[in-house]
């Protein structure tokens, strides 16, 4: 079975630029989490999403957004891209995303804002 | 809010056992997840505790002890392999989704 799949791999934009990033759950997951992980320190949560809903969202600026497609896929948006924003974007995939629920997580986006 | 406590780096010989510390302080406890990352790579599950006590699986064991808001994390037989960084993440709150420590860079040396 394929594991959860991120696209894509690497990307590089300038500030003021926006980006969609996207995440392809493991079969049979219906929830997706985003985490932006900047070197150095642990993934932080951006958002979850379960059967297209929003489920939670983390501290971040509105210029961050998402959604989930009916096929469980899911994208991350983000606007008017600053410096800081450069980091490594992981998805996560889970059954149903509460309890027990272990979390897999894709091999993440690379973004760097020049 | 919550604060995850885990030592920034430490380092071991390869063949022997170390224990990674993780503290925490949240509300809402549900449950306590250990991951592995290797550096440029995602995270990969190793385990997850939601009861006080010892679950072990094959190298690799991890201790919960609720009341104390600890938990450590066990590797036996080090392998050079096992150079990675260590995620503590606690999951709380309705949602349950897991806050992730900074993690612990664990260098395996020969």
């Amino acid at each position: 079975d394929a594991g959860v799949t991120q696209s894509p791999t690497h990307l590089i934009k300038t500030r003021g630029q926006h980006v969609t990033l996207r995440c392809s759950p493991i079969s049979g997951h219906k929830s997706v989490s985003w985490y932006q992980q900047v070197l150095g320190q642990g993934p932080q949560f951006i958002f979850q999403y379960y059967e297209k809903e929003e489920r939670g969202r983390g501290n971040f600026p509105d210029r961050f957004s998402a959604r989930q497609f009916p096929n469980y896929s899911s994208e991350l948006n983000v606007n008017a891209l600053l410096l800081g924003d450069s980091a490594l974007y992981l998805c996560a995939s889970s059954l149903v995303g509460v309890g027990t629920d272990t979390q897999y997580f894709g091999p993440g986006t690379r973004l760097t804002v020049l | 809010g919550q604060n995850i406590d885990q030592p920034t780096e430490m380092t071991a010989t390869e063949g022997a056992i170390v224990q990674i510390n993780c503290t925490y302080q949240t509300s809402g406890f549900n449950g306590l997840f250990w991951y592995q990352q290797h550096a440029g790579e995602a995270p990969t599950f190793l385990s997850y505790n939601v009861l006080d006590g010892l679950e072990e699986k094959g190298r690799f064991s991890s201790f919960l002890s609720r009341s104390k808001g600890y938990s450590y994390l066990l590797l036996k037989e080090l392998q050079m392999k096992d150079s990675a960084s260590y995620l503590c993440a606690v999951s709380t709150g309705g949602s349950y989704i897991p806050t992730f420590g900074r993690g612990t860079s664990l260098i395996v040396h020969p």
